[in-house]
């Protein structure tokens, strides 16, 4: 119930397109899921997060889009610029057992110039 | 403010050593919390530190282990090292209180073990 499924687990977008990232999650404990960016011989840099009282957040080319009812939240990259080209992680936070960030598997991002 | 640092960078130990690794949390940050992370298991959640006592902790052997100092920084230390110790560790820092969920990572400690 810990669990937190992301697909796919490669991408590559054409610059100027769009990136989605796509995560599930199980336990309803969970109420902050935040996204990490991590580039080689980097530890994960926090990128954007939601909790679920609010269906989107934005922020610059970055959007979360968030599922209650399905238990599934995304993340957009719009305008994908080479820069972008890193591995992304989404995570889930909650209370009591789940006080932990538990992360998905990883989508490795490659922008082509 | 200066992010989260760890020493060291990098570290080559033997089977059946130990080792131990140290994080300083960012200037105001009391919660400190460490990660496994491996090309086959992912980002894996290790233990939380707060107020110089263990507040969670993950599904890891004993032979993890860590402490809190009074100044919030952390240290983990790991007890007869196997080769599938071989990771980098993370440790990420929060506040724990207004926005405790923001954590934030430092650049990690690469681990071999030979």
């Amino acid at each position: 119930q810990q669990q937190v499924k992301q697909s796919p687990q490669s991408l590559i977008v054409q610059k100027g397109g769009i990136s989605i990232i796509n995560c599930a999650y199980e336990n309803t404990a969970f109420d902050y899921f935040p996204w990490y960016q991590q580039f080689p011989g980097k530890g994960p840099a926090l990128l954007i997060a939601i909790r679920p009282d609010v269906s989107e957040k934005k922020e610059g080319r970055f959007t979360i889009s968030f599922n209650k009812s399905a238990k599934q939240f995304s993340l957009h990259i719009m305008d994908s610029q080479p820069g972008d080209s890193a591995t992304y992680f989404c995570a889930a936070f909650g209370s009591g057992s789940a006080r932990q960030l538990t992360f998905g598997s990883g989508t490795q991002l490659t922008v082509l110039p | 403010k200066a992010g989260v640092t760890q020493t060291p960078r990098y570290l080559i130990k033997t089977r059946g050593q130990q080792v131990t690794l140290s994080c300083s949390p960012i200037s105001g940050h009391r919660s400190v919390s460490w990660y496994q992370q491996t090309p086959g298991q992912g980002l894996q959640f290790l233990f939380e530190y707060f107020s110089e006592t263990q507040r969670n902790k993950g599904n890891f052997p004993g032979r993890f282990s860590g402490r809190q100092f009074s100044n919030s920084r952390s240290e983990m230390n790991v007890s007869t090292l196997e080769l599938g110790d071989s990771a980098l560790y993370l440790c990420a820092s929060s506040q724990r209180t207004g926005t405790p969920y923001e954590q934030y990572f430092g650049p990690g400690t690469r681990l071999t073990v030979t």
